[in-house]
């Protein structure tokens, strides 16, 4: 088995700020994700990266930077948090044959 | 504009009830489709996948797919209070790495 780890846990930002986020996988898997919840909400894609080194936009990508220097790591920076956001950012990985992405326990942003 | 559309937004079943959900994606690309589950506070974990037009059956879930209409359906038999959780559809088309989800469907079983 693997895990996918995200750090923080939780990350209290304030207006203009960058922030970022990392997640990292012991899955070996090729391709990860980044993915936006807002409350009881579904997931909507921010990056995604095939392979290290490589990124692909989602459909939320504006606002965001991403890097993915390592096949075990992808990072995420909020450019310029927005005051009162707050989501749950979900990071996951797929590995290919068995079609199924594993998601980590996310993290929680708040902006003041 | 949300390319899967799930429905319907939230369902309420009593035990031992049945529960259909509904997803239906406009992306004529789109192959393949899953089902996560996701109780609250936790992370979606895959429930099931289903890939070729027809039936298929794990448990008390059965998902069904017709490709022709892009639509699969969760139906789970039995329903109990453990089953309440928000359920994602996801889908994605072959050879794509992009997986688009629905807004999904928030089941309550009450006991």
């Amino acid at each position: 088995g693997g895990i996918i780890t995200q750090t923080p846990k939780f990350l209290i930002g304030q207006e203009g700020q960058k922030l970022t986020l990392k997640c990292q996988q012991n899955f070996n898997h090729d391709t990860m994700y980044w993915y936006r919840q807002d409350s009881g909400k579904g997931l909507r894609l921010i990056y995604y990266s095939i392979t290290e080194n490589d990124l692909q936009k989602g459909d939320l990508s504006e606002g965001y930077d991403a890097s993915r220097e390592k096949k075990s790591s992808f990072s995420l920076t909020v450019t310029s948090a927005q005051k009162n956001e707050m989501a749950v950012f979900l990071c996951a990985s797929n590995h290919r044959e068995q079609n199924t992405l594993y998601f980590g326990a996310g993290t929680r942003l708040s902006v003041l | 504009q949300q390319k899967v559309q799930q429905s319907p937004e939230s369902l309420i079943v009593p035990e031992g009830g049945m529960a259909s959900l509904n997803c239906t994606s406009s992306d004529r690309n789109v192959d393949y489709f899953w089902w996560y589950r996701q109780h609250s506070g936790k992370s979606p974990k895959m429930l099931m996948s289903i890939f070729s037009n027809g039936e298929k059956e794990e448990g008390r879930f059965t998902v069904h797919l017709n490709k022709a209409s892009l639509h699969t359906s969760l139906h789970i038999r039995d329903s109990q209070p453990s089953d309440s959780a928000l359920y994602l559809c996801a889908a994605s088309g072959a050879g794509n790495y992009k997986y688009v989800f629905g807004a999904g469907t928030r089941l309550k079983v009450i006991a």
